[in-house]
Order: structure tokens, then C-alpha cells, then sequence
């Protein structure tokens, strides 16, 4: 079975700085991964999703990803945040099977500094 | 519709009652997705359908939840017997396919007193 962890719960950096978030999965073969955002009060939004090919994905609004196989990482960057970004933040995986259900991550919350 | 639509938005009830959540995932979808995200929690995954196949019911947390998709389409997550630990946003989300977006709806938030 899939599994993701998160290991940050919190996190804050200042407006204008790089973020990274880190996610690690555990499946067996290949996965597809996503992140999601839900700011508040609002529903997931997709930011971006690696299912084959460059392991570098763009996603929008000026996020990036890069899916490591040998670390089974999927860690999530922005190289200068906005104070819109402050919001929770989960990673996702699920298999190539049909029958293979989107698992999530615990989330990590995001904080910006002013 | 244009997107996912859960019904209702709130739900209160008392404990020991059952209750009923609907889903209604964007047409054509295949895939329709019940997730539990509890205050300040991620989100727990409950039950999977796809397609015609047997739904994936591996999350489900007790034999009082269950969940049922008519036709392809609609979908109930039904709770019985309530428990103040059942409180939670109950998420719904949809998909084209495997390699699609999980389009996800606003959410029931269940409130057990």
C-alpha cells in the first residue's frame, strides 16, 4: 500500500524568501504524485502532478517539483513567496493501477512573515 | 454541473442518529473519491469508486459508514449511529481517469453534539 509523509507540520518563512516543502512517498513501483493547496476557507486546488517523463514539474502560480527516485522524495519549491501563499499544503500519491486510490499526506501549513 | 457538489454544506446532528452526504461528481467522471479531514488534520482517505469495479472500502473506520454510487454518478456516505469523533469536513473529490486531476468538492462539515 501507498503511504506519504510530510515531515513538517509548520512552517514560516518571510515574504520574498525560497520555500521548499518535503515529501517523501512509499510505493513500489513508479507512482504518480500531485500537490495540492487548500488555503483558507477554500477548497484542494491543484498546483501540479508527475506522472512520467521530466522529474522537474511546473505547476501554477510559480510552483515547481522535482521527483527523486532514489530518495522517493517529491519535495515542493518556490523560489520567492507571495503572503497569498500562506496556506496548507499536501502532497498526494497514487499507482498506475486503476484500482489504486489518491493517499495523502498530512499536510503542512505554510506561514508567510511579513 | 460545473464542478463537484456536496450536500449539505453543515450538518448538525445528535449523537446516536444517522446521517446521509451526498456527493454529486462532475459528469463523465469515472472516479469519485471520499476523504475525512478532521479540525487541523490532513485528509484521511474513506472509500474509492471507479468505474464499475468494486469500491475500494479499505479507509472506511468502522462497519457504521458506508457508501454507495447510483448509476456511475451520485454518491451517499451514509454514518450511522453518530459519534462526536465522527465530526469533520467530509470531502468528496472526482476524476476523469488515473492521470487526471482529483477535482474535489466544498466539503459537508459534520457537527455531532
Amino acid at each position: 500500500a501507498q503511504s506519504v509523509t510530510q515531515p513538517d507540520i509548520h512552517i514560516t518563512v518571510s515574504e520574498g524568501a525560497s520555500l521548499e516543502l518535503r515529501c517523501n512517498y512509499s510505493y513500489g513501483a513508479t507512482p504518480y504524485l500531485f500537490w495540492y493547496v487548500q488555503s483558507p476557507g477554500q477548497g484542494l486546488q491543484l498546483l501540479l502532478k508527475y506522472f512520467s517523463g521530466d522529474t522537474l514539474v511546473q505547476g501554477i502560480k510559480g510552483f515547481e517539483a522535482e521527483f527523486k527516485r532514489s530518495q522517493s522524495s517529491f519535495n515542493l519549491r518556490k523560489p520567492s513567496v507571495h503572503w497569498s501563499d500562506a496556506a496548507e499544503y499536501f502532497c498526494a500519491v497514487a499507482g498506475y493501477s486503476s484500482a489504486s486510490k489518491i493517499i495523502f499526506g498530512s499536510g503542512t501549513r505554510l506561514s508567510i512573515r511579513p | 454541473g460545473a464542478g463537484v457538489s456536496q450536500s449539505p454544506s453543515n450538518k448538525v446532528t445528535e449523537k446516536g442518529k444517522d446521517v446521509e452526504l451526498r456527493c454529486d461528481p462532475i459528469s463523465g467522471h469515472t472516479a469519485l473519491y471520499w476523504y475525512r479531514q478532521s479540525l487541523g488534520q490532513g485528509l484521511e482517505f474513506l472509500i474509492y469508486f471507479q468505474g464499475n469495479s468494486a469500491p475500494d472500502k479499505s479507509g472506511l473506520p468502522s462497519d457504521r459508514f458506508s457508501a454507495e454510487r447510483t448509476g456511475g454518478s451520485v454518491s451517499t456516505l451514509t454514518i450511522q449511529r453518530t459519534q462526536q469523533e465522527d465530526s469533520a469536513v467530509y470531502l468528496c473529490a472526482s476524476s476523469l481517469a488515473r492521470d487526471s486531476e482529483a477535482f474535489f468538492g466544498q466539503g459537508t462539515r459534520l457537527t455531532v453534539v
